[in-house]
C-alpha cells in the first residue's frame, strides 16, 4: 500500500498569512493527489484534485502543487472559516489512502 | 441538488452485523462511483471501499477486506455496506461519498456520517 505522510500534523498561524502544507507519498502517485478540508461536525470537501484543479466553488485562495512524491497545499490569505483539518488522499492505485491530516487553527 | 443521506448505525456487540444504507438524490446514481470512508474517535479519515457505477467491481481497504462488503441498488438510488465480524476498532462515523464526475476516482459531495459503535 502506498502511505501518505503529511506534515505539520498541527499549525497555529493569524488572518492573513500564507500557509503552506505537506504531503509525502511512500512511492510515486504521479499527479494521483487530492486534498480534503474537514471541519468538526461538517461533511469532508474535496478542495483540490489531481493535483493542482481547483473543485467548483472553492476559494482561488487554494492552490496546490507538486508531482511523484512531494505535494503541497497553500493558502494565500488565511481565513478564519479555514480552521479545519486537511487531509491529502492519493488515488493513483486502490487501496486509496489518506494522510494523517495538518489540522490548522487561527491564532 | 446532491444528497446523501447515511443511516443504520448503532450500538453493536463485538463479533455482530450492521448494514448502512447512503440513500442518494439530486444525481443520476447509476452513472457515478461511490465509496465508504470512516473516521475513527480522534482519528483521521481512513478509506474503506468503493464500488463502480454498475456495480461490477468493488475495492476494499486491507483492514474491511473479507467482513465488508459494499454493494448498491440502482433502481432504488441505494449504496450499502454490509458490515460483519465487526470489532472494536470499527467504531467510527461513516460517510458515503461520490465521485467527483462519472469518471473520477476522489470523491465530492459526502454525505454526514452515520456513527457505528462496537461495544460490549
Amino acid at each position: 500500500d502506498i502511505q501518505m505522510t503529511q506534515s505539520p500534523s498541527s499549525l497555529s498561524a493569524s488572518v492573513g498569512d500564507r500557509v503552506t502544507l505537506s504531503c509525502r507519498a511512500s512511492r510515486t502517485i504521479r499527479s494521483f493527489l487530492n486534498w480534503y478540508q474537514h471541519q468538526p461536525g461538517k461533511a469532508p470537501r474535496l478542495l483540490i484534485y489531481a493535483t493542482s484543479t481547483l473543485q467548483t466553488g472553492v476559494p482561488s485562495r487554494f492552490s496546490g502543487s507538486g508531482s511523484e512524491t512531494d505535494f503541497t497545499l497553500t493558502i494565500s490569505s488565511l481565513q478564519p472559516e479555514d480552521s479545519a483539518t486537511y487531509y491529502c488522499q492519493q488515488s493513483f492505485t486502490t487501496p486509496l489512502t489518506f494522510g494523517g491530516g495538518t489540522k490548522v487553527e487561527i491564532k | 441538488e446532491v444528497q446523501l443521506l447515511e443511516s443504520g448505525g448503532g450500538l453493536v456487540q463485538p463479533g455482530g452485523s450492521l448494514r448502512l444504507s447512503c440513500d442518494a438524490s439530486g444525481f443520476t446514481f447509476s452513472s457515478y462511483g461511490m465509496s465508504w470512508v470512516r473516521q475513527a474517535p480522534g482519528k483521521g479519515l481512513e478509506w474503506v471501499a468503493a464500488i463502480r457505477a454498475s456495480g461490477g467491481s468493488t475495492y476494499y481497504a486491507a483492514s474491511v477486506q473479507g467482513r465488508f462488503t459494499i454493494s448498491r441498488d440502482n433502481s432504488n438510488n441505494t449504496l450499502y455496506l454490509q458490515m460483519s465480524s465487526l470489532r472494536a476498532d470499527d467504531t467510527a462515523v461513516y460517510f458515503c461519498a461520490r465521485a467527483r464526475s462519472p469518471a473520477a476516482v476522489e470523491v465530492d459531495p459526502w454525505g454526514q456520517g452515520t456513527l457505528v459503535i462496537v461495544s460490549s
